[in-house]
């Protein structure tokens, strides 16, 4: 099993600010995932990277952008962040092997934009 | 296209009833997975199991089993002698032999009374 951390666990903010939200893996997964889950539970997949300096937009548009620089880091980050970005924000990780495709999810992070 | 469809939004039972989730998924491919993850109160989502579309053996671990029926498109899930501990929002998941992408569907919200 994976660990994955996410930073801050929650965080209010208000409109128009910068925010960058953290994701770190301990596990050497080269996949890595965020996904938005809004208040009716539903999750969307809206980043994902398949190695460093790999990033792809997933199904969801989001105006978030991420990086990956390293293969254990994942931040998201919302230039402006704005009222509907109000959301819980997972990150997820995997490896290729045996288990392939298994995701393994961090605590999440909920963020609230006033 | 993928989906996987949880029909069952809520459900309400007392403790030591057996429960069973529903899971329906649809794809076009031979070969997929298939996933439950639990997400309790606190946010996090809990891998639970994981099955390939050419393994239909039904699996039981504890107090949880699973019984996939490929000529169904069925995936469910049983709790037995449910716990106010297995209170919390169980997702299924589908994602296409090859790819990374997870397709969720909604969730089905378990409220364990003791």
């Amino acid at each position: 099993e994976a660990d994955i951390y996410q930073t801050p666990r929650y965080l209010v903010i208000g409109t128009g600010k910068k925010i960058t939200l953290e994701c770190s893996q301990t596990m050497g997964h080269d996949k890595m995932y965020w996904y938005q889950q809004d208040p009716g539970m539903e999750l969307h997949l809206i980043h994902y990277s398949y190695g460093v300096n790999s990033t792809e937009k997933g199904d969801l548009s989001s105006e978030s952008t991420v990086s990956r620089i390293r293969t254990e880091h994942f931040p998201l980050t919302l230039e402006s962040a704005r009222p509907s970005h109000t959301s819980q924000y997972l990150c997820a990780s995997s490896e290729f092997g045996t288990v392939k495709d298994t995701q393994y999810f961090g605590p999440g992070t909920r963020l609230t934009v006033l | 296209a993928q989906k996987v469809t949880q029909a069952q939004t809520e459900i309400s039972v007392v403790e030591k009833e057996d429960v069973t989730l529903d899971c329906v998924y649809e794809t076009r491919d031979t070969t997929y997975y298939l996933f439950w993850y639990k997400q309790p109160p606190s946010g996090e989502l809990v891998f639970l199991i994981r099955r390939n579309s050419f393994d239909e053996q039904n699996e039981i671990s504890g107090r949880y089993s699973w019984n996939f029926q490929k000529s169904t498109s069925s995936f469910n899930f049983t709790i037995t002698a449910s716990q106010v501990v297995d209170s919390a929002v169980y997702f299924c998941a589908l994602s296409q032999g090859g790819s990374e992408k997870l397709v969720f569907g909604k969730g089905t919200k378990l409220t364990v009374n003791p």
